[in-house]
This record gives structure tokens, sequence and C-alpha cells, in this order.
């Protein structure tokens, strides 16, 4: 068990909806990172956060959007689903180091699987 | 263009046959190379972070090494439960403060008793 928590287990939604996905870092990690995988993409980067500031993007659909509060926690919004969209999201979250910028390691909780159908 | 490429793709190994997983990249200022496993609908697995060339660590039967151009997970005297998805990944400082995590797509390891 990494310490980081993903609610909910599994989703399943249709074309259209919007979905939020939750992630609790592990206790004193101030960054949070979401991950999509799919069968053919592999892991992909999406977005960074770092004590409720954004701090590094990557491949993020517009459709898709983020936000990490005062408690940590972090939120990613998925809007207009498409079939494609269907994946397993993952959260990480990482150690800050002295002076305020996280260390490297990355810690994964088991993740969210979406379905759309 | 950052890039990881694993190879290869699928090992199948007898148990105690050991081996070698190899994770080529090009990054611009690499700052980490990391190794997980990851099992079948789980979520990565955190085993070993390199920083720099010649680096080496060890974790029972499994050791990562580090050039300026790849990196090895040896696993030595595999088991049947050292059957995994091994991931690796390069991370870049990006903008101020921030980390891109580029993953490679992995190789699936089959240990067979």
């Amino acid at each position: 068990d990494s310490g980081v928590t993903q609610t909910p287990k599994h989703l399943i939604t249709a074309t259209g909806q919007r979905v939020t996905l939750r992630c609790s870092p592990r206790s004193g990690d101030l960054s949070v990172y979401w991950y999509q995988q799919s069968l053919d993409q592999g892991l992909q980067f999406l977005i960074q956060y770092y004590n409720g500031e954004e701090r590094a993007k990557g491949n993020i659909l517009e459709r898709f959007s983020a936000q990490q509060f005062p408690d940590l926690h972090s939120e990613l919004n998925l809007s207009s689903l498409e079939l494609g969209d269907s994946a397993l999201y993952f959260c990480a979250s990482s150690v800050p180091r002295a002076g305020g910028i996280s260390t490297d390691t990355q810690y994964f909780g088991p993740g969210t699987r979406l379905t759309v159908l | 263009e950052d890039q990881v490429t694993q190879s290869p793709e699928a090992l199948r190994l007898q148990e105690g046959e050991s081996s070698s997983l190899n994770c080529s990249y090009t990054v611009s200022g690499l700052r980490g190379l990391f190794w997980y496993r990851q099992d079948p609908g789980k979520g990565p697995e955190f085993l070993f972070t390199l920083y720099s060339a010649g680096e080496e660590k060890e974790k029972e039967r499994l050791k990562a090494t580090l050039t300026k151009k790849e990196s090895f997970l040896h696993i030595t005297a595999p088991k049947p439960e050292d059957s995994a998805t091994y991931l690796c990944a390069v991370q870049a400082l990006v903008g101020t403060g921030g980390f891109k995590t580029i993953f490679g797509a992995g190789t699936r390891l089959f240990v067979k008793a």
C-alpha cells in the first residue's frame, strides 16, 4: 500500500458526460501528479500540482481539468467524455524537498478505471 | 524529442534464469530515472531511483544500473512472483519547479516455475 488513495475504483458512464476523480496524497506529500494509462498509449503524464499550484502540464486535453485543494487532495475533472477516454487514471504523490521543490520519486495510487459507453 | 524505449517488450524466463531488461532514453536535463513494477490493474510500485551515470541500486533479486544513455534492470534467479510489467521512466525539470515524467511502454516479464 503506497498511502495514496483514489476514489472511485471503477466508474462507468456514457459519452458526453462529466466525471470527477479524486485523489488523496500520502501524508506530508505536497505534490500530486495525474496520469492516464490506456492499452495502446502506456502511462501518459497529464498534470502536476504542488501545494495548490499547477507546476507542469503534459498531454492533458482541454476537456480535462484538475485542481489541488488546501487540504492537498486533488480532483481530476473529465468532461464531454468520448469512448477513447476509457482508461485507468492514476494519481501519484511525491515528497517535498527542502526549498519547496518536490523530489522526483512518485508513489502511485491504485487507480480509477473509467469506462465510457 | 524526449523518449524512453524499453526492450524487450516481453520476456519469458524459467525460474532461476537470470536476465536483464533495457531502458534507453533521450531527455533534455535528466533529473532522475525510475524503475517501477506494475501488476495487472494495479498502480505502479516504486522500485528504484537513479540520478547519475555509474549509479547502482539493489533490492532483493533486482539490481538497477545507469549510464548516460540507458539503464538496465538485472534480475537474478527470478521467481514466479517476479512476473509483472517493469516500467522505466525519466524525469526532467520544466518551468519553475515542475517535473515532466516520461514512461516507457514497459517490459512484460513472465517467470515459469
